[in-house]
């Protein structure tokens, strides 16, 4: 079963740091883009950031531009999420997907991992 | 940035019942890539439809996908009591990957 679980959630005060992980398994995870989607309480989806397949190229949403660092680790099937500077609106549920591999769409989801930002 | 609009924002049917909901672009969608996702409490999206008209693995034949130029429709043939939920469209095919605000199909 292809499967992506999240972890490293939790509670952090503003200013502070996070690392978030995917563990991936039942796929080819080095042939596929992965990406971190963010939803936060009562809110709807939002895209936060993109890393291609070889790890060489990545994008991210303006409002987490220079804070926040996707990474991945190929070797152990895993996809990262560095958050730095964090504020009070980037409390959410963060979930890792999968981009279906040639076509782009996004096929396999986590079930997300909570971060909430508060003093 | 590509903004989809996504309307009703809330739709309210029985069971049996065809729910059509609609989502526009800002500007045209690359490839019609514009999928559409279901997503319950609690849970995690699940993909419905994605090429804006294909459907993916598993889901039933009752949703159906179509495009008219920058406007896109999920249509839910006969409401099933499963299908209360909240339906996202994104499209795929520039960046930002951007998402709608979502329609809530609720039980009347």
């Amino acid at each position: 079963e292809e499967q992506l679980v999240e972890s490293g959630g939790g509670l952090v005060q503003p200013g502070g740091s996070l690392r978030l992980s995917c563990a991936a398994s039942g796929f080819t995870f080095s042939g596929h883009w992965m990406h971190w989607v963010r939803q936060a309480p009562g809110k709807g989806l939002v895209w936060v950031s993109r890393i291609k397949s070889d790890g060489g190229s990545t994008a991210y949403a303006d409002s987490v531009k220079g804070r926040f660092t996707i990474s991945r680790d190929n070797a152990k099937n895993t996809l990262y999420l560095q958050m730095n500077s964090l504020r009070a609106e980037d409390t959410a549920v963060y979930y890792c997907t999968r981009d279906r591999k040639y076509y782009y769409y996004m096929d396999v989801w986590g079930k997300g991992t909570t971060v909430t930002v508060s003093s | 940035e590509i903004v989809l609009t996504q309307s009703p924002g809330t739709l309210s049917l029985s069971p049996g019942e065809r729910a059509t909901l609609s989502c526009r672009a800002s500007q045209s969608v690359s490839n019609s890539y514009l999928a559409w996702f279901q997503q319950k409490p609690g849970q995690a999206p699940r993909l419905l439809i994605y090429a804006a008209s294909s459907r993916a693995t598993g889901i039933p034949d009752r949703f159906s996908g179509s495009e008219s130029g920058t406007d896109f429709t999920l249509t839910i043939s006969r409401l099933e009591p499963e299908d209360f939920a909240v339906y996202y469209c994104q499209q795929y095919g520039s960046s930002p990957r951007t998402f709608g605000q979502g329609t809530k199909v609720e039980i009347k």
